[in-house]
């Protein structure tokens, strides 16, 4: 399977807290790339990290790659109740120009 | 600001019905991609184009789906006839040749009955 497979399902925090979600993927990749969906809405593209980068910030993301363990992590800092949404990643590979979703970490911020 | 346009947002229909979605992509976007997603199989790829050319459709029901670019600017995904199990939310996503991020539509809900 090409799809990348999120961990946990779910995700249920506070206001303020740190979320971090995981990624395992089954073969070498090109790069990596999450992807968030709020509800009833279409996805938005968050970040892309290469398989030579290790570690890569935007704003209050931070995104992990370890392709030893063919994985990866996505850490939101400070987290806000406008990030509940669903998070899905989506691994690239060689020669290859579609995205296989999985079935996302579904993300509950709470006042 | 640029955004990938997807009509209509919302459709229901009856068993049997045509139903005709349209996608326009991002300017200066040649490649375009067709999503299905459900709640139980989540978000499936059922085809996608590259420069108007479709280079992908298996993941598509053949003899009921079909889908096209008319031209640069509008992409359609046509299920003819439809059936309840098509009820879904479909998203159109496009990007630029060279690039793997993907800018996706609004969606069209199309409920099936």
């Amino acid at each position: 399977s090409q799809q990348g497979e999120e961990d946990p399902q779910a995700l249920s925090i506070q206001e303020g807290e740190n979320a971090t979600m995981n990624c395992s993927y089954k073969t070498s990749i090109n790069n990596l790339q999450w992807y968030r969906q709020n509800s009833g809405r279409g996805l938005v593209h968050l970040i892309l990290i290469r398989s030579n980068e290790r570690e890569k910030h935007s704003g209050r993301l931070r995104v992990t790659l370890d392709t030893s363990k063919k994985s990866s992590s996505l850490l939101i800092t400070a987290s806000r109740a406008a990030d509940t949404a669903s998070y899905f990643c989506a691994p690239t590979y060689s020669g290859y120009s579609t995205l296989t979703f999985g079935k996302g970490t579904m993300l509950l911020v709470s006042p | 600001d640029a955004r990938v346009t997807q009509t209509p947002r919302h459709k229901v229909t009856e068993m049997g019905q045509e139903v005709t979605m349209r996608c326009q992509p991002i300017l200066g976007h040649n490649t375009v991609f067709w999503y299905r997603q459900t709640m139980m199989q989540g978000l499936e790829l059922l085809a996608y184009f590259r420069n108007r050319a479709p280079l992908d459709d298996s993941g598509m029901p053949k003899d009921r789906f079909s889908a096209e670019m008319p031209d640069a600017t509008l992409a359609t995904l046509k299920i003819q006839p439809s059936e309840p199990r098509d009820s879904a939310v479909y998203f159109c996503a496009t990007t630029r040749d060279t690039s793997y991020e993907q800018y996706f539509g609004p969606g069209t809900r199309l409920t099936v009955t």
